[in-house]
Formats: C-alpha cells, sequence, structure tokens
C-alpha cells in the first residue's frame, strides 16, 4: 500500500524567511498530491494542491513541486508571516482510491 | 452552506461506556470518513464510505462501528470505549473519492476516556 514519509517533523524560521517540507511516496500510480494546513486547535484545511501532469504550481506565497521520477513533493512558503505557524500535511493519492494516508505532520513555527 | 458538522466538541467517558459521535455534512457529498488524531501523529483513517449504505475499514478500524444511512449523516459509535481511544475525532467529506478530491473536515469531536 500507499507510504508517505514527511520530513522534518518540525521547522522553526525566522519571519520573512521561506520554509520547505518534504514528503515522499511509495506508489508510483500516485497522481494528486494536496497540502493541508491545520492551526493550534482548528481542522485541518486544504492550501495547495497538485497532480501529476503539472511539476509546480504556485499561489500567492506558497507553491508545491512534485518530481514523479524520484517520487518526491515539497511545499515552499515564502516571506514567512506569524499567520503560517501550524502544523502541515501531505497527502499522496491516487484518483480511483478511496482512502488516503496523510503525512505524520510538520510543525512549523515562525520567529519574529 | 454550514459545511461539515460534528457534535459533541468534548465528550469525556469511563471505560466500557459506549457512546455515538455524530457527523452530518449539507454538501451533497457521496464520500465521508473518520479519523483520529493522536498527539505528534497525522490523521489515521478509521472508517470510511463512498455512498449510502456502503462503508469499509480504515487503518485502525477495532473499537468502532459506523453506518450511513443517508448520505447526509455518518455516526461514529465507540463501542466500548477504553483509554487507547482518547483522541480527537476528525470526519470529513468529498466531493468523490479520496484519493483525487479535496477533503473537508469538520471541527472534530475532543474525547476523553477515563
Amino acid at each position: 500500500g500507499e507510504n508517505v514519509e514527511q520530513h522534518p517533523s518540525t521547522l522553526s524560521v525566522q519571519e520573512g524567511d521561506s520554509a520547505v517540507i518534504k514528503c515522499t511516496y511509495s506508489d508510483s500510480a500516485s497522481n494528486y498530491f494536496p497540502w493541508y494546513k491545520q492551526e493550534l486547535g482548528k481542522r485541518p484545511q486544504l492550501i495547495i494542491d497538485i497532480r501529476s501532469n503539472v511539476g509546480e504550481k504556485k499561489d500567492q506565497r506558497i507553491a508545491v513541486t512534485l518530481n514523479k521520477t524520484a517520487k518526491h513533493f515539497s511545499l515552499h512558503i515564502t516571506e514567512t508571516q506569524p499567520e503560517d505557524s501550524a502544523v502541515y500535511f501531505c497527502v499522496a493519492g491516487y484518483s480511483s482510491a478511496s482512502k488516503i494516508i496523510f503525512g505524520s505532520g510538520t510543525r512549523l513555527s515562525i520567529r519574529p | 452552506n454550514a459545511g461539515v458538522t460534528q457534535t459533541p466538541k468534548f465528550q469525556v467517558l469511563k471505560t466500557g461506556q459506549s457512546m455515538t459521535l455524530q457527523c452530518a455534512q449539507d454538501m451533497n457529498h457521496e464520500y465521508m470518513s473518520w479519523y483520529r488524531q493522536d498527539p505528534g501523529m497525522g490523521l489515521r483513517l478509521i472508517h470510511y464510505s463512498v455512498g449510502a449504505g456502503i462503508t469499509d475499514q480504515g487503518e485502525v478500524p477495532n473499537g468502532y462501528n459506523v453506518s450511513r444511512s443517508t448520505t447526509e449523516d455518518f455516526p461514529l459509535r465507540l463501542l466500548s470505549a477504553a483509554p487507547s481511544q482518547t483522541s480527537v475525532y476528525f470526519c470529513a467529506s468529498s466531493p468523490g473519492l479520496a484519493g483525487g478530491n479535496e477533503q473537508f473536515f469538520g471541527p472534530g469531536t475532543r474525547l476523553t476516556v477515563l
């Protein structure tokens, strides 16, 4: 079955710097790669997703890159702000699958 | 639209008690699922449903039952609560199969079993 590894488990960056979170997956059939953000005490929410027919997608300060050959994808946050502090989860899925596996999460802290 | 709603928000049980966590969605989504989230761990799938009358097990189904009699509702039943079931429970729905669609989460239920 699918296995998703996420690194690092914790990340602390200075406000204004960039943050990068990486995930690797095992199932080469995976074709959908969403990222979820969970603020403290809140529900997870989708912030960006990418499908396997593109290599990169951007939405303002966040971007996701995908390397299908190496089976890894990354979340990039530029010009970090205090409101970016949260736990981020990656997912590797494929469109005909009934269930998905979440990565173990990365706790991102932004230092003022 | 209210989206995905869950009740109760907090619950304390004694070992051996049973209870039902409620989940409802008003987006006409076919797919619904239940996850548990423990400290330092990600979201683990308990049970899921691809439509009314159809349910299946996820990664950690033991000690839990589900049913899906309507598109809108997907209750999770704890048969005989154990301290190991202390966790935050999230219900989610999506317009299609989970593998290719955004998951919309409810606000969660924080359960403590003494």
